[in-house]
């Protein structure tokens, strides 16, 4: 298995621009979650989905974010207009449901830089 | 809401030494904690878990973690350090799920304590 795969894994924009972040889980995964990572913040949990459906978004910092999953095998983090602050590492991870599971698989993250 | 506390930003240990990894918790219910390693420049990696169960927890790499629910800590431990156990680490708890009492996907991560093995 490939694992979960991000792209782009390096992103260098100009503040204003949109910024989107792509996500494919591990196959057969039904839940997809999106992190940022900064040093100041640490770890931080945006949105996640449950078999392609939005189920808690309460971590998106504002309506300038957007995440989709169109399918079980894609999701986009959008990022529109783009700020400086929004400079950080940007993981998805995936997950099988199950009482014994709980285990996320990360990618290997997108670094984003907005300049 | 949950958290996690990680009260060492480093932990610097000889090879071959044992190490431990602090942390802490709260959450309101019973708990399921988890620890995650980070090499650099890499996703997060799951080393083990606690659901239910004995308090020392076997995981990946020859680490472990014990479980003490009064201390509501679940340290992370590992007898001979390698210089090749040098990365980030961090733990995690999910509390459990309102309506079924399993845990929930809601992962809180604490801030991460970078372990570096001396050779």
């Amino acid at each position: 298995d490939a694992g979960v795969i991000q792209s782009p894994r390096h992103e260098v924009t100009e503040m204003g621009q949109e910024v989107t972040l792509r996500c494919k889980p591990i196959s057969g995964h039904d839940y997809l979650f999106w992190y940022r990572q900064t040093m100041m913040r640490g770890l931080e949990l945006l949105i996640y989905f449950n078999n392609n459906v939005p189920i808690d978004d309460s971590g998106m910092p504002e309506d300038r974010f957007s995440a989709k999953m169109p399918n079980a095998s894609f999701s986009t983090l959008k990022i529109q207009p783009s700020e400086p602050r929004d400079s950080a590492v940007y993981f998805c991870a995936s997950s099988l449901a199950g009482r014994v599971s709980y285990e996320q698989y990360f990618g290997p993250g997108t670094r984003l830089t907005v300049t | 809401a949950q958290s996690v506390a990680q009260p060492e930003d480093q932990v610097n240990v000889a090879e071959g030494n044992p190490l431990t990894v602090k942390c802490t918790y709260s959450v309101s219910g019973n708990p399921y904690l988890f620890w995650y390693v980070q090499y650099p420049n890499r996703g997060l990696q799951f080393l083990l878990k606690y659901i239910t169960g004995d308090n020392l927890v076997k995981g990946s790499y020859g680490f472990e973690a014990e479980f003490n629910k009064s201390q509501t800590s679940f340290h992370l431990k590992k007898p001979s350090a390698l210089v090749s156990d040098s990365a980030l680490y961090f733990c995690a708890v999910s509390p459990p799920d309102y309506y079924s009492g399993a845990g929930s996907y809601q992962l809180t991560f604490g801030k991460g304590t970078k372990l570096s093995v001396i050779p």
